[in-house]
């Protein structure tokens, strides 16, 4: 089975833009996590979608947001970019939501530098 | 406040030598316990869990993982590391809303 793949791995902003990241979960995997990274911060838990609903969400401004599709792949969106949104985004799938023993997968990340 | 903590930012150990990276969690029950490896630009590999059941975990490359109730611990330990052990290691936990938290990150380094 292919793992959670994340698009694209890279990216470089200025302050002010939006910017699109896009996370492809599991083959059969429903639920799909965000995570921001940061060395200052370490790892965030921005939310959690499943069944293109969002179930859980963590303590991030309006200005990140994201959505799921009916194939389980979700988008995460942050706009009107500031310096301190440079981090390491990091997607993770699981098989369903309201399980907490379910192993979270995670993909590799998107690098997202903000000018 | 509920919090997960690895108390050491950095640890050095020598190629075949023994290795724990410690981890204490503060919740009022039992939460379910990771242990994740991240290569450098890379995402996050589990390496062992637990929930319930045998105290003792065992995981992937030779490593395990020690549940102590008693001392809200889940201790990381390989009994001889290798240099491709050298890597950013976390523990999490998972609390009823399935909200996974992380501890900072020890970041090992493997003397040759």
């Amino acid at each position: 089975k292919a793992g959670v793949t994340q698009t694209p791995r890279y990216l470089i902003k200025t302050r002010g833009q939006q910017v699109t990241l896009s996370c492809s979960p599991i083959s059969g995997h429903r639920s799909v996590s965000w995570y921001q990274q940061t060395p200052g911060q370490g790892l965030q838990f921005l939310f959690e979608y499943f069944s293109e609903t969002q179930r859980n969400k963590g303590n991030f401004p309006g200005r990140f947001s994201g959505r799921q599709f009916s194939n389980s792949r979700s988008e995460m969106n942050v706009s009107t970019l500031e310096l301190g949104d440079s981090a390491l985004y990091l997607c993770a799938s699981r098989v369903k939501s309201g399980r907490g023993a379910d192993t979270q997968y995670f993909g590799p990340g998107t690098r997202l530098t903000v000018l | 406040a509920q919090s997960v903590t690895q108390p050491d930012i950095h640890i050095t150990v020598s190629e075949g030598a023994s290795l724990e990276l410690r981890c204490n969690y503060s919740y009022g029950a039992t939460p379910y316990l990771f242990w994740y490896v991240q290569s450098p630009g890379q995402g996050l590999q589990l390496l062992l869990k637990y929930f319930s059941g045998d105290t003792l975990v065992q995981g992937i490359k030779g490593f395990e993982a020690e549940f102590k109730r008693s001392q809200s611990s889940f201790n990381l330990r390989k009994p001889s590391v290798h240099w491709s052990d050298a890597a950013e290691y976390f523990c999490a936990v998972v609390l009823n809303n399935n909200d996974m938290r992380f501890g900072a990150g020890t970041r090992l380094t493997v003397k040759p």
